[in-house]
């Protein structure tokens, strides 16, 4: 069975750091591109970033860029998102989510983790 | 980027059918799909390839495409399909842009 389990969200304040990890079981993780995708509270889903399956191929939405790095450790099935600089707006659940094999949508899902950047 | 419009709520009866359209430019270009997503839960995948279904999905569930628009239709709609549905978009070929919709609450009266 597949499944992706995000950690480390928190209460962060406005110019701090989080690092978010998800962990995957049940596949294959190296074979596997991954992404983060976030909702903020009560609005809905954004895209965040986008690794390949070895990570050599990294893409940001530009609301994140400069300001958060995507990895992974495909010895820990393993992936990560250092969050650094947040802001009020990035206050949201953020989700782990698998692309499909050689598709364009994602196919599983983490359960997500709240990030609240707040004084 | 790219944007792609939803309308924010559709309301119908039970047993009636439900209509949630998605349009953007892109569209004709792109395979559309759509997720679900009820209160605290993340979001499943419920059309694929604009009108291809994952297994364990109900067969009242059902997509498709023309031009700008594509549509998530929901045949004999149930108590349980009251959710949120989002449409979304990809385009791989430069700098990988994802996108989704802004998201139709469906509910059922």
């Amino acid at each position: 069975e597949v499944q992706l389990v995000e950690s480390g969200g928190g209460l962060v304040q406005p110019g701090g750091s989080l690092r978010l990890s998800c962990a995957a079981s049940g596949f294959t993780f190296s074979s596997y591109e991954m992404n983060w995708v976030r909702q903020a509270p009560g609005k809905g889903l954004e895209w965040v970033s986008y690794i390949s399956s070895s990570g050599s191929t990294i893409y940001y939405a530009d609301s994140v860029k400069g300001r958060f790095t995507i990895s992974r450790d495909n010895a820990k099935n393993s992936l990560y998102l250092q969050m650094n600089s947040l802001r009020a707006e990035d206050t949201a659940v953020y989700y782990c989510a698998r692309v499909a094999w050689l598709q364009l949508f994602l196919d599983y899902w983490g359960q997500g983790t709240l990030v609240t950047v707040s004084s | 980027s790219y944007e792609l419009t939803q309308p924010p709520s559709v309301s119908v009866s039970p047993g009636q059918t439900a209509r949630i359209t998605c349009s953007g430019d892109a569209l004709p270009k792109q395979y559309a799909y759509w997720y679900q997503q009820k209160p605290g839960q993340a979001p499943v995948l419920v059309i694929y390839k604009d009108s291809e279904r994952p297994s364990g999905i109900p067969e009242r569930f059902s997509g498709s495409s023309s031009g700008t628009t594509v549509t998530l239709t929901i045949s004999g709609v149930q108590a349980e399909d009251e959710a949120d549905y989002y449409c979304q978009s990809a385009d791989s070929s430069g700098t990988y842009d994802w996108v989704f919709g802004g998201g139709t609450k469906l509910t059922v009266l």
